[in-house]
């Protein structure tokens, strides 16, 4: 069975550093593109960007460049999300999501993880 | 940017009833189109890819349509279960950014 699982909901003060895993299983983690999504509390859907694991090749929507950085562990087919220093902006729910197609760049997501609630607050 | 934007934003349909949702993109995608159903509390789910293709394990009262710049998603037969929000996204602009439409809410009348 295909899965993504991600990692556990955190709480966390501005300025902290963080970072949230999302782990492949049941597919070639390096042929497929794995994307991050944004959605914040009773709003709609963002896309953050994505990355191919085989090269890391990673593209980035402009709202979330330089604010995030997206990575890939081919050992143990992760993906990651990470910021440097939370805002209170940044609470809200993170999901990860795989393209449909191997390799393919322009595509839809077809499996998504559970998602990570993300709460940043003093 | 290309800017996705759905209609309506709230839509009241009886179960049974057909429901058809519409999404418009600010220019071209081609048919680099999905819908999305994310029922509360739940991940989105893909329900249609390339504008007009049913994902696997999508029942057949879910079709799409659509090409260039207007897309739309029709529910045949409304059950309990399709009473969500559901998001249109292009994805036609590589090497740029992918977006999201703003959302219906599908509900009850």
């Amino acid at each position: 069975e295909v899965q993504l699982v991600q990692s556990g909901a955190e709480v966390k003060k501005p300025g902290e550093s963080l970072k949230i895993s999302c782990k492949a299983s049941g597919y070639r983690f390096s042929s497929y593109w794995i994307g991050w999504v944004r959605q914040m509390p009773g709003k709609g859907l963002e896309w953050m960007g994505i990355i191919y694991p085989d090269d890391s090749d990673t593209v980035y929507s402009p709202s979330f460049q330089g604010q995030v950085a997206i990575s890939a562990d081919r050992s143990i087919s992760t993906a990651y999300l990470q910021w440097s220093s939370l805002k209170a902006s940044d609470t809200a729910m993170y999901y990860c999501a795989r393209h449909e197609s191997p390799h393919k760049q322009r595509d839809a997501l077809d499996v998504w993880g559970q998602g990570t609630m993300v709460t940043v607050s003093s | 940017e290309i800017v996705m934007t759905q209609s309506p934003a709230t839509l009241s349909v009886s179960p049974g009833e057909r429901a058809t949702l519409s999404c418009r993109a600010s220019q071209s995608v081609s048919t680099n189109l999905a819908w999305y159903r994310q029922k509360p509390g739940q991940a989105p789910r893909l329900l249609i890819y390339g504008a007009s293709t049913r994902a696997t394990g999508i029942p057949a009262r879910f079709s799409g349509s659509g090409s260039e710049t207007e897309f739309t998603l029709t529910i045949s037969s409304l059950q309990s279960e399709d009473f969500a929000v559901y998001y249109c996204q292009q994805y036609n602009n590589w090497p740029s950014w992918y977006t999201f439409g703003q959302g219906t809410k599908l509900e009850i009348k």
